[in-house]
């Protein structure tokens, strides 16, 4: 069964002090690793797709890399805009006849100034 | 830009109503989805469309039901509105082409 974990479940950080995001996936042959943001009663905003193990993406100050097993999504000099959810999920091959995303539970992050 | 548009940000209903969800996305996307999400369980499928009139079962369709007779358009039908469905409802569509676009969400409250 294809699944997705994300770590920490919250992370507070102070504006300027980089981090990272932890999605450790299962997935029965990837198609694909995305990311996405949430703020507060909104729906998620597409960050980033990755397709295969050492492919790296940027905007502005984040950048999410992907292994076999996990990607990262770190984040540089953190601003207090940047505080939100950011979801994690997966499109596998034998998810759902091959079309619908399976989802982490997110880590919240909070940047105080 | 893509959009999907969910017809309704906020819902108050009743025990045993008949709930519909509406969205509309403007990209001509083949595939549909409804999502619902709850605080420490994330986001769950409840079904899916991959064209007019098809739909497929998620990982909780139980109380749902859904309907796509236009391909912009996918529904999402509480036939008996229980307070175990009070949640942030998502609706998305994909393509190839475009990835995944979130529509901004409704949250019902059945009371």
């Amino acid at each position: 069964e294809d699944q997705v974990t994300q770590s920490p479940e919250a992370l507070r950080l102070q504006e300027g002090e980089s981090s990272s995001l932890n999605c450790s996936y299962t997935v029965s042959g990837l198609r694909g690793l995305f990311w996405y943001r949430q703020d507060p009663g909104k729906g998620p905003e597409f960050l980033f797709t990755l397709y295969s193990a050492g492919e790296e993406k940027e905007k502005e100050r984040l950048k999410a890399t992907l292994t076999k097993k996990e990607s990262f999504l770190h984040i540089t000099a953190p601003k207090p805009e940047d505080s939100a959810t950011y979801l994690c999920a997966v499109l596998g091959l034998a998810n759902q006849a091959g079309t619908a995303l399976i989802f982490g539970k997110g880590t919240t992050l909070s940047v105080s100034s | 830009d893509v959009k999907v548009t969910q017809s309704s940000r906020y819902l108050v209903k009743r025990t045993g109503e008949k709930v519909f969800l509406e969205c509309v996305q403007d990209m001509d996307h083949e595939n549909m989805f409804w999502y619902r999400q709850d605080p420490g369980l994330g986001l769950r499928l409840i079904y899916f469309s991959y064209d007019v009139k098809m739909k497929e079962k998620g990982d909780i369709p139980e109380g749902y039901s859904v309907s796509r007779e236009k391909k912009e358009r996918f529904s999402l039908i509480l036939e008996s509105a229980s307070t175990n469905q009070t949640s942030m409802y998502l609706c998305a569509s994909s393509s190839r082409l475009y990835g995944y676009t979130f529509g901004s969400g409704t949250r019902l409250t059945v009371v």
